[in-house]
This record gives C-alpha cells, structure tokens and sequence, in this order.
C-alpha cells in the first residue's frame, strides 16, 4: 500500500529556505507514468499546488511560486523534496506530499502534511 | 489560471439528506480533469471523483459527479454521519492546477 511522509523542521525564519522531504513507501518513485507533487494549505490562500516532478527530473511549478521553489528527486531513497525560498508569514501552511498518476492527472494519495511556520 | 468557485460556502444538513455540492469554473474546464475531494480536520484531502464522474476506487457509491464546461456538481445521495467535512473541487486542465474554496458541510 503506498504511503507518502513529509519530513523537515516545522519553524523556519523568515528570508530563509524551506526544505522538506517526502518519502514514498509500498511503490517505487520511478514508475514510469507517475508524478510526485507539493501542495500546501494555509487559512488565507486554501489548498494551493506549489509543483510536481517525474522521476526523470522533468518539474513543472505554479508559476506563482516558480521563481522560490525547487522540486528534485532522489531515487536511490525513494524520496523528493521541496526547497522554497525567501520565506515570509504567507508561506506558513501545512505542507503535503502527493502523487500523480500522469502528467494532467488528479493527486490520488497524499501524506498526512507537516505545520510549517515562517518565523520573524 | 482557472479560478474554481464553489457554492454554498457551508451547508447544514442531518444525517439522510441529499447533497449537492456547486463548482464553478472561470473558464470551460475538459471533463475529464476535474476532480472532488473530502477533507475531515487534521487529515489530507481524500479523491473521491476524477473525471468529472468518475468513482475513485474504494469510494461508497452515495458519492457521484457531474457536470461539464463551467459547471460542475458533487452529489452525496443519503448523507453518512461520516461525511461531514470540507469537499474542494480540483481542475488538473490546465497549469497551474488549481483548487476550490470548499464547501463545509456541517451537522444541524
């Protein structure tokens, strides 16, 4: 059964980077149709798609936030992660993971999300 | 971007009930990548519907979508004391994906 799990400190400063991880268990993060994305979730914006990636490194981001992120892969760990830069309060949210079974395809299983909170 | 928004904002109801659930696009949306979603607190949003209509797997059957172009419709055919929650709709048409506001439905 596939499971996803977010992973990565719950309070960052504000000007500074974001990281988090995500794990993938019960499936290989290579399959071949699959893509791996980030969305995230605050009580101003909603639920709000930040970018996803294939295992083959091909990203495509909301332009919104493209110019701050970073999305990568590794799959030797089964896992991808989220760099977000330049943080302020508007980018505290809950954080989650999800999977994509295609390129313009519904996320079909999420991980459970992470708090994160900017910090002044 | 498509602007997804949905109506009513919060819908009180009793257990039994018939649930119908609006989601308007800005703009026309292909049917089959528009998508609902229930979400309880606490917890990551769950797929109940992709395609417009279609019933994700393991999903009970009272759950059903409609709709196409701008408008799009979840119905809940006999409410569940477990369906009470924020449903979102999705459209993965087009980049940048995007969500709903939600609708709350709540206990009356």
């Amino acid at each position: 059964q596939l499971q996803l799990q977010e992973s990565g400190p719950g309070l960052v400063k504000s000007s500074e980077t974001l990281s988090l991880s995500c794990t993938v268990s019960g499936d290989s993060i290579s399959s071949y149709s699959d893509y791996w994305g980030w969305i995230r979730q605050s009580p101003g914006k909603g639920l709000e798609w930040i970018g996803s990636i294939h295992y083959s490194g091909n990203t495509y981001y909301n332009p919104s936030l493209k110019s701050r992120v970073t999305i990568s892969v590794d799959t030797s760990r089964n896992q991808f992660s989220l760099n977000l830069s330049s943080v302020t309060a508007a980018d505290t949210a809950v954080y989650f993971c999800a999977r994509e079974r295609g390129y313009s395809r519904p996320f079909d299983n999420w991980g459970r999300g992470t708090l994160v909170t900017v910090s002044s | 971007e498509i602007v997804l928004t949905q109506s009513p904002g919060t819908l009180s109801l009793s257990p039994g009930d018939r649930v119908t659930l609006s989601c308007r696009a800005s703009q026309s949306v292909s049917s089959s990548y528009l998508g609902w979603y229930q979400q309880k607190p606490g917890q990551a949003p769950r797929l109940l519907i992709y395609g417009a209509y279609k019933t994700f797997p393991g999903i009970p059957d009272r759950f059903s979508g409609s709709g196409s172009g701008t408008d799009f419709t979840l119905t809940i055919s006999r409410l569940e004391p477990e369906d009470f929650a924020v449903y979102y709709c999705h459209q993965y048409a087009s980049s940048p994906k995007t969500f709903g506001q939600g609708t709350k439905v709540e206990l009356k």
